[in-house]
Formats: structure tokens, sequence, C-alpha cells
């Protein structure tokens, strides 16, 4: 299975910072027929189900603000929260679904100063 | 809009089986593909399984293989995810998800919409 390495475990940023998230992955998550890296960052709130924020790395799902971004190619990739609002508390994670079983990283537990 | 819709809570004794449901409403049923994740007490979600909604080709995990099955009632839109021989390490809320695109033949899709969570809790 392609085991799935976030950091840090948790995060506290003063509002209107910056927060960025670090994903690793066990094997390289970029397929070449299609160049795509097969991973997406989802956030999730207490008692929510988890939200899909980026798909194939960096493309943003439709109504995600855009202080939030994603990035990176291979085995590392950062989700960054830039001017952090209130609103962005929550646990985000990071899933390969390149091969199944579809792996999650840990989780990083954001929270604000 | 689109909208998964999950059965309810679920008390269970260990060994015994259960069974959720998931009705998929607001898009064209067999093009998307449904996954199954479940998310035990303060862990991470845990990927256990798909479904083609076009041909019902299913993928399981390996640490739940043999004591799972997921099924697909095409003209009720609905997909069910039967879990067997229950012990306490299976208490979670479980969630199905849809695949964000056209999955026919391929589980490799990333998750756009998901139902609300089933708690499953197994006790004696």
């Amino acid at each position: 299975d392609i085991v799935m390495t976030q950091s840090p475990d948790s995060l506290t940023v003063s509002l209107g910072e910056t927060a960025t998230i670090n994903c690793k992955s066990s094997q390289s998550l970029l397929w070449s027929p299609n160049n795509n890296n097969y991973l997406a960052w989802y956030q999730q709130k207490p008692g929510q189900p988890p939200k899909l924020l980026f798909y194939w790395a960096s493309i943003r799902e439709s109504g995600v603000p855009d202080r939030f971004s994603g990035s990176g190619s291979g085995t590392d990739f950062t989700l960054t929260i830039s001017s952090l609002q209130a609103e962005d508390v929550a646990v985000y994670y990071c899933q390969q679904h390149l091969n199944t079983p579809h792996t999650f990283g840990q989780g990083t537990k954001v929270e604000i100063k | 809009q689109i909208q998964l819709v999950q059965s309810g809570a679920e008390v269970k004794k260990p060994g015994a089986s259960v069974k959720v449901s998931c009705k998929a409403s607001g898009y064209t049923f067999i093009s998307h593909g449904i996954t199954w994740v479940r998310q035990a007490p303060g862990q991470g979600p845990e990927w256990l399984g798909w479904i083609s909604a076009h041909n019902g080709n299913t993928r399981y995990a390996h640490r739940v293989q043999g004591r799972v099955t997921v099924t697909i009632d095409a003209p009720t839109s609905t997909v069910y995810m039967e879990l067997r021989s229950l012990t306490s390490d299976d208490t979670a809320v479980y969630y199905c998800a849809r695949a964000g695109f056209v999955d026919y033949y391929d589980s490799s899709a990333y998750l756009d919409y998901w139902g609300q969570g089933t708690l499953v809790t197994v006790s004696s």
C-alpha cells in the first residue's frame, strides 16, 4: 500500500497568516500517460464528512476560496492557506487515488492562535 | 442538486453483520462509481472499497476483503455496503462518496460528493 505522511500533525496560526501543510507519498503519484498527479486534498470539520478542496494536486474544486492553493508533484505535495480565516479551522487530509487502497494521510489539525 | 443520502445509525453485537445504504440523486447514476470510506473515532479516513455504477465491478481494501460486499441497485440508484463478522474495531462512521469523474471501469477517482455518514457501533 502507498503510505501517505503529513506534516505537521497540528498547526496553530494567527488570523490572516499563512498555514502550510505537507504531504509525502511512499511512491510517485504521477501517472505518465496523462501527466496527472493522483493526489486530492480534503477539509473536514467536526461532525461533517470530508469536503474536496483540490484534485490532481492543484486543481481547485468549484467554490473553494482562492486563498487555498495546492502544489507539488511526484511524491511531495503542499496545501497552503493564505490569510487564514476563522472558518478554516479544520482537519486537512491528503489522499492518493492512484492505487487501491486509496490511502489517506493521518491528518493535520489547523487551529487559530 | 447532487446528493448521497445514507441510512441511519446502527448498533450491532460482535460477530453480527451490518448493511448500510447510500441513495444517490441529482446526476446520471451509472456514470460515477461509489466509494466507501470509514472513520473510527478520532482517526483519519480509511478507504474500504469501490463499485462501478456502470457494471458492478468492485475493488476492496485488503484489510476488509472477505468480510465486505458492496452491491448496487441501479433502478433505485442505491449502493449497499455489507460488513460481516463485526468486531469493536469496526466501530466507525461509514461514508459513501461519489467518484469525481466518469469512471466506468477504473477506480482511480477523487471523491467529490459525500454522504452524511452512518455511525456503526459494535458493542456487546
